[in-house]
């Protein structure tokens, strides 16, 4: 049963443009979201975090949309660069014992063309 | 950002051999470590929470006498694969929690860069 949802595994955007990749799940207890990032062979890296008080978390090109009715998120990059090109994760956790721990997405490729 | 190494990045054994791979905190303390695994097209699976000086917390279907886990030290955790076989084959990643860090909304893990297992 996967509680965090990336059903788009891949995505090719025009440099310049926006690129939108979405999150979808399904344990309501969840109340805090990560996106990270990852190039192969490498691990993943911080890129945003959004608390389930807020609906809108922005630093610089980035910027996370929270739906807590909808339970989806989405993370937009505007504009898109070459180097934004990676595997982007979402992830979640709950509050209590295990706040620390994350449940991660399948993970999309980006793909931003040059 | 707080730095986390790994070591090895790929290793190579045969089947029935153990592994070690050690997972350090370069510039924070790590109260809690983390160990996931991750086969191709797949999410990062978390195996195991380490805390310090205490025993990791296995998740569910998660052998903890196959995959011995030691966090001695508030710098280092390892993850031992005994008795490794083909399917045991994945990219083991690390992270950690900065001990140091007490609110929630910090909530980052920071990565190590992982380690290719291959297991002949």
């Amino acid at each position: 049963d996967q509680q965090v949802k990336q059903n788009s595994p891949s995505l090719s955007v025009q440099e310049g443009r926006i690129s939108i990749l979405n999150c979808d799940y399904t344990n309501s207890m969840f109340d805090y979201f990560l996106w990270y990032k990852k190039y192969p062979a490498e691990g993943p890296t911080f890129l945003i975090s959004i608390s389930s008080i807020k609906d809108k978390n922005e630093d610089g090109r980035f910027t996370v949309f929270l739906n807590k009715s909808a339970k989806h998120l989405s993370l937009h990059i505007v504009p898109s660069q070459p180097g934004d090109s990676a595997v982007y994760f979402c992830a979640a956790s709950a509050p209590g014992a295990g706040s620390y721990q994350l449940t991660f997405g399948k993970g999309t490729k980006l793909s931003v063309i040059p | 950002g707080a730095v986390v190494s790994q070591h090895p990045s790929r290793v190579i054994c045969k089947s029935g051999t153990s592994v070690k791979i050690e997972c350090r905190s370069l510039d924070f303390q790590a109260t809690t470590m983390f160990w996931y695994r991750q086969f191709p097209k797949q999410s990062l699976m978390l195996m195991a929470t380490s805390n310090e000086g205490s025993k990791a917390t296995y998740e569910q279907g998660v052998e903890k006498d196959k995959f011995l886990i030691n966090h001695a030290s508030l710098t280092l955790s390892t993850l031992t694969v005994t008795s490794a076989h083909p399917e045991d084959s994945s990219f083991y990643i690390c992270s950690a929690r900065d001990g140091h860090r007490r609110d929630r909304r910090d909530n980052e893990q920071f990565f190590g860069p992982g380690t290719r297992l291959t297991v002949l």
